[in-house]
């Protein structure tokens, strides 16, 4: 049973660029949840999605930021016009309910030249 | 003040030793308790998840959870070189999907 994937594992963009981040749960998973981890700082919570719907997004910056769950293929993280502090290494992870334990994929690196 | 306190460290330790990692939270609604273990540069990988007070063991870990004093630790026996890494407690009030994090604990087993 394979886990979370994301890719790409590593995103070079420069300043005003788009970054796109992708999130498969692992089988049987309809929860999926965004974290983003700065350098030095713990996770942050950023959205939660469940198939077609945002559940809370919370921790979601209100501008340049979104987040989808199509009801075929994987989930994205959106970044438009991506600023030097968005480098970070961004996290999904996935759940079978609401509420039980969380798995997380390996990250995202990106970094903003 | 944060929802959730936990001593960044580093912890360092001789092989064999027991480790203790403990955080503190404020929310009395958080009802799911976990670990995650994260070395460099990669995911968070789940070792432990609890959801009531008490103990639960799993091989040399042990969780502990102390709901009226909203405490909780991690043991870690016969500690290894290769648990060296940052520890991360995780909560969430299982109504929600949010988990909120612990700053981590860095541990560092010396041979």
């Amino acid at each position: 049973n394979a886990g979370v994937m994301q890719n790409p594992r590593h995103l070079v963009r420069r300043r005003g660029q788009e970054a796109r981040l992708r999130c498969s749960p692992m089988k049987g998973h309809s929860h999926v949840y965004w974290y983003r981890q700065l350098p030095e700082e713990g996770l942050k919570f950023m959205v939660y999605l469940q198939k077609e719907n945002i559940i809370d997004e919370s921790g979601m910056p209100k501008e340049r930021f979104s987040a989808e769950f199509p009801k075929e293929g994987p989930s994205i993280l959106r970044i438009q016009q991506v600023v030097r502090g968005d480098s970070a290494a961004y996290f999904c992870a996935s759940s079978p309910q609401q509420g039980t334990e969380q798995f997380f994929g390996p990250g995202t690196r990106l970094t903003v030249l | 003040q944060k929802e959730v306190e936990q001593d960044p460290g580093p912890l360092s330790v001789p092989e064999g030793a027991i480790v203790s990692l403990n955080c503190t939270y404020s929310n009395s609604a958080f009802q799911y308790f976990m670990w995650y273990r994260q070395y460099s540069r990669k995911g968070p990988e789940l070792l432990m998840y609890t959801y009531s007070s008490g103990n639960k063991e799993d091989g040399r870990f042990t969780a502990q959870v102390d709901k009226s004093s909203k405490y909780i630790s991690l043991f870690i026996r016969d500690s290894q070189p290769s648990d060296s890494a940052t520890y991360l407690c995780a909560m969430n009030p299982g109504n929600t999907g949010k988990l909120i994090f612990g700053q981590g604990t860095t541990l560092q087993v010396k041979p």
